[in-house]
């Protein structure tokens, strides 16, 4: 079965503090797809990244990096010098390959205070 | 390009009232999402629709949810006989394919269900 673990139920750093946002996920799947939305206070989930089982290549863009390690079944998520901006839930998300629905999280919010 | 839109935002409703929501996917997608969210919670799967066809519903969907897409465009989900429990936020998300691979799904604003 599919679960996606995010033990960090919320986390509170002063801008331009880095923050890690822990991620574990469990498949049974050699093929699937994990994914990070982040859902600010309007309530809409924004798309930050997505990658598939086969690319453990970590990823940069901007302040944002992800860390994928298999071995540990995690997919991290840091921000580099937080902004208030940064402040919102952040879901990690798991999909099996020939399952269409994303499995979610619990969410890591994330308070960044000036 | 527009994205995902989401009608109404906002629905209150009274105990044992139908409501429908509705949900208007990027227009080139042909796979669309419903998903519902509790407070605290990360969203869950509801359903999901290649073009009009109905291919996966979730043991949450119970007999009073029904979703359709009728023309393979826009897709509602009807709640009847809502209960206090009913009350979440319901996203919306839609997405492309491309052979077996998983294409990103992007959501709506979702709309936000209080049954008093």
């Amino acid at each position: 079965a599919q679960k996606v673990t995010q033990a960090q139920t919320e986390i509170s750093v002063v801008e331009k503090e880095d923050v890690t946002l822990d991620c574990v996920y469990e498949t049974r799947d050699t093929t699937y797809y994990l994914f990070w939305y982040k859902q600010p206070p309007s309530g809409e989930l924004v798309f930050l990244i997505r990658r598939n089982s086969f690319d453990e290549q970590n990823e940069i863009s901007g302040r944002y990096s992800w860390n994928f390690q298999k071995s540990t079944s995690s997919f991290n998520f840091t921000i580099t010098a937080s902004q208030v901006v940064d402040s919102a839930v952040y879901f990690c998300a798991l999909s099996e390959s020939g399952f269409q629905k994303l499995v979610f999280g619990t969410g890591t919010r994330l308070l960044v205070s000036p | 390009d527009t994205g995902v839109s989401q009608n109404p935002r906002h629905k209150i409703t009274k105990r044992g009232q139908n409501v429908t929501f509705r949900c208007d996917p990027i227009s080139e997608h042909n796979r669309l999402y419903w998903y519902r969210q509790t407070l605290g919670q990360g969203p869950e799967f509801l359903t999901y629709f290649q073009n009009e066809a109905q291919l996966e519903k979730s043991r949450l969907l119970s007999d009073r949810f029904s979703a359709e897409r009728p023309k393979g465009s826009f897709s509602t989900l009807e709640i009847q006989r809502t209960e206090q429990g009913d009350s979440a936020m319901y996203l919306c998300a839609s997405s492309t394919t491309s052979g077996g691979v998983q294409e990103t799904q992007y959501f709506g604003p979702g709309t936000r269900l209080l049954v008093l």
